[in-house]
């Protein structure tokens, strides 16, 4: 059984440039969460996806957009990249509320130059 | 992660047992998590206490809630060098139909012969 899988492991971009990151959550998860964590910081919540719509959002600006497919698989898209963006970017999954197992993948490093 | 406060480092002599505090403000928090970090991976849920609990414990993990103080506590016993890793703390209450998770800064344990 699969766990969360993240796509790619790293990746290097510079400033106004376009990202997309991908997940798959664990085999019968259905919610996708994706949170930012910069160098030394705990991860803070982008926004949370269910039934291929975004079910809650953090304080993240419009730059920051995702997807969810019928398969439950998330992309994480970030347009116009600032050095600021630069993080490791994880993916966690859960079934439905989510409310005692998030099971998280093991991120995408971002570098912006 | 500014309402989740956490000491930035611990440092253990195996076989001892290691306490990690946390204090968290929002009263309204439903569930707290720890979750631990090793280099280059994702968040593995280690525990979480719902809060009307005061006390769970998990094989060599106990958790103590002080709910009034807001104060939550990790205790790992007999402390091996492979629980040397971040370990976070996290508030989570309900938003929208699910549980997100505030994270703190992370306590760095480190665990020596």
């Amino acid at each position: 059984d699969a766990g969360v899988t993240q796509s790619p492991t790293h990746l290097i971009k510079t400033r106004g440039q376009q990202v997309t990151l991908r997940c798959s959550p664990k085999s019968g998860h259905d919610t996708v969460s994706w949170y930012q964590q910069a160098l030394g910081q705990g991860p803070q919540f982008i926004f949370q996806y269910y039934e291929e719509e975004e079910r809650q959002r953090g304080n993240f600006p419009d730059r920051f957009s995702g997807h969810q497919f019928p398969n439950y698989s998330s992309e994480l898209n970030v347009n116009a990249l600032l050095l600021g963006d630069s993080a490791l970017y994880l993916c966690a999954s859960s079934l439905g509320s989510g409310r005692d197992t998030q099971y998280f993948g093991p991120g995408t490093r971002l570098t912006v130059l | 992660g500014e309402d989740v406060e956490q000491s930035l480092f611990l440092s253990v002599r195996e076989g001892d047992s290691s306490v990690i505090n946390c204090t968290y403000t929002d009263s309204s928090s439903t569930y707290l998590y720890w979750y631990k970090q090793e280099p280059g991976a994702g968040l593995q849920l280690l525990t979480y206490i719902f809060s009307n609990m005061d006390m769970k414990q998990d094989q060599r993990l106990t958790v103590l809630l002080n709910k009034k103080d807001k104060h939550l506590s990790l205790r790992i016993a007999d402390t091996q060098t492979g629980d040397s890793a971040i370990y976070f703390c996290a508030e989570g209450f309900r938003s929208g139909g699910s549980y997100i998770p505030t994270f703190g800064r992370g306590t760095s344990l480190i665990v020596h012969p």
